[in-house]
């Protein structure tokens, strides 16, 4: 089946600092890629959609300056928290589809931590 | 808008059934359900599509009514492993891939 492969599973970073983290397809190409955070024991807010090739997608509230999407090929997209805060310490989880009406398929998770 | 499901929390005995619902205030071109565990990703579980649809897998099953913008999930003779936290992820438009989640069912099943 689909897999899609999220790096890193956790970070723990200073405040201040920037943090990328990568989604890859393996077995698929994905031309678009959602992000999504997740805060403890509360449901996934889709945070934006990631087009290859284009500007990503921002949710309302979603600041794109500080959540730097990039969709650089068919199988990689990657976030880039900047200038973290501990405010935006959660649990980030991207996700990716094939063609046509087939499933979501979510990366592991990378559960960020600023300290 | 986010779709909301009922019940927030289940407590349920192994063997036992659950039915989780997922409701939208707008129209639905299709629901996804999950499960999540603690710590882990999201499992994708089923799609359903409009029309109506019904399908299952194992002892999972869930149906989607399309005129009530509804969708159920049926758990049948629940097994320790079923325990996590359900979400219903739903698109109303045709094959964006955008999913919009719910808030979540809680499903504990003890011994």
């Amino acid at each position: 089946g689909a897999v899609v492969s999220q790096h890193p599973s956790w970070v723990i970073c200073k405040s201040g600092t920037s943090v990328k983290i990568e989604c890859r397809s393996l077995d698929f190409q994905a031309t678009t890629m959602f992000w999504y955070r997740q805060f403890p024991k509360q449901s996934l807010m889709l945070m934006a959609t990631s087009n290859e090739g284009s500007k990503a997608t921002y949710e309302q509230g979603v600041e794109k300056d500080k959540f730097l999407i990039n969709h650089a090929s068919l199988t990689l997209s990657t976030l880039t928290v900047t200038s973290a805060h501990p405010e935006d310490s959660s649990f980030y989880i991207c996700s990716a589809r094939g063609q046509g009406l087939s499933p979501l398929h979510f990366g592991n998770g990378t559960r960020l931590t600023v300290t | 808008q986010q779709p909301v499901q009922s019940p927030q929390a289940v407590i349920l005995r192994e063997g036992e059934d659950a039915v989780i619902n997922c409701s939208s205030s707008k129209a639905l071109y299709s629901v996804h359900w999950y499960r999540q565990k603690h710590g882990e990703a999201p499992v994708f579980l089923m799609i359903l599509l409009k029309g109506g649809e019904q399908k299952g897998h194992d002892k999972i099953s869930a149906s989607f009514n399309e005129k009530k913008q509804q969708s159920s999930l049926y758990l049948t003779a629940s097994q320790l492993s079923y325990s996590g936290t359900y979400f219903c992820g739903t698109a109303g438009s045709s094959n964006t891939g955008k999913l919009i989640f719910g808030q979540g069912t809680t499903l504990q099943v003890k011994p």
